[in-house]
């Protein structure tokens, strides 16, 4: 069955550090991949995606993520975080016409 | 482009009431929207998918009857709690596929019930 695993429920950070966020898929086919970020009380903002082509996507806010398929994963980074940064980070992976969620990333943000 | 508005953001209710939750694609038509729970400090549950001018499709364990799903237009969905019960307290969430397909899909802003 499909899923999505994300290991770290809760990271914190400096400001201006480096930042990876982790993402574990299972999938059988060539997957869909999505990263969304929520801010408290709001929805989803899609930061980047990937469908097919350069593993190595950009997204909004500086954050780009790695599609490594020998490794079933799809991380997320940032050169340097900024405090704005601080929220809860979505893997996804679209299958069988829905997405399907990681249980998502806490990121905190220490001055 | 593709933004999806959510109405109203937030509701309280007494028990045994229905409250009605809009969803809308502002600026595309949405033939598929989905309909997600969010308790707090964890993931979204897909509640329902949504296709305009047919049935919604429920996820297993989600109760039909008390959340009814409408897809009237291609910009408009509707989820209704029925005789709601303070267990039913949580952030729903509506999105719409995007016009790109590949499983794309914008997000509202939510909304807050609240059950006293």
């Amino acid at each position: 069955a499909q899923s999505v695993t994300q290991p770290d429920i809760h990271i914190t950070v400096s400001e201006g550090a480096s930042l990876e966020l982790r993402c574990n898929y299972s999938y059988g086919a060539t997957p869909y991949l999505f990263w969304y970020v929520q801010s408290p009380g709001q929805g989803l903002q899609l930061l980047l995606k990937y469908f097919s082509g350069d593993t190595l996507v950009q997204g909004i806010k500086g954050f780009e993520a790695e599609f490594k398929r020998s490794q079933s994963s799809f991380n997320l980074r940032k050169p340097s975080v900024h405090w704005s940064d601080a929220a809860e980070y979505f893997c996804a992976v679209g299958a069988a016409g829905k997405l399907i969620f990681g249980q998502g990333t806490e990121l905190s943000v220490k001055p | 482009g593709a933004v999806v508005s959510q109405h109203p953001s937030r509701v309280i209710c007494k028990s045994g009431t229905s409250v009605k939750i809009e969803c809308r694609s502002l600026d595309f038509q949405a033939t598929t929207m989905f309909w997600y729970r969010q308790f707090p400090k964890q993931s979204l549950m897909l509640m329902a998918t949504s296709n305009e001018g047919s049935k919604a499709t429920y996820e297993q364990g989600v109760e039909k009857d008390k959340f009814l799903i409408n897809h009237a237009s291609l910009t408009l969905s509707t989820l209704t709690v029925t005789s709601a019960h303070p267990e039913d307290s949580s952030f729903y969430i509506c999105s719409a596929y995007g016009t790109s397909g590949n499983y794309e899909q914008y997000f509202g802003p939510g909304t807050r019930l609240t059950v006293t």
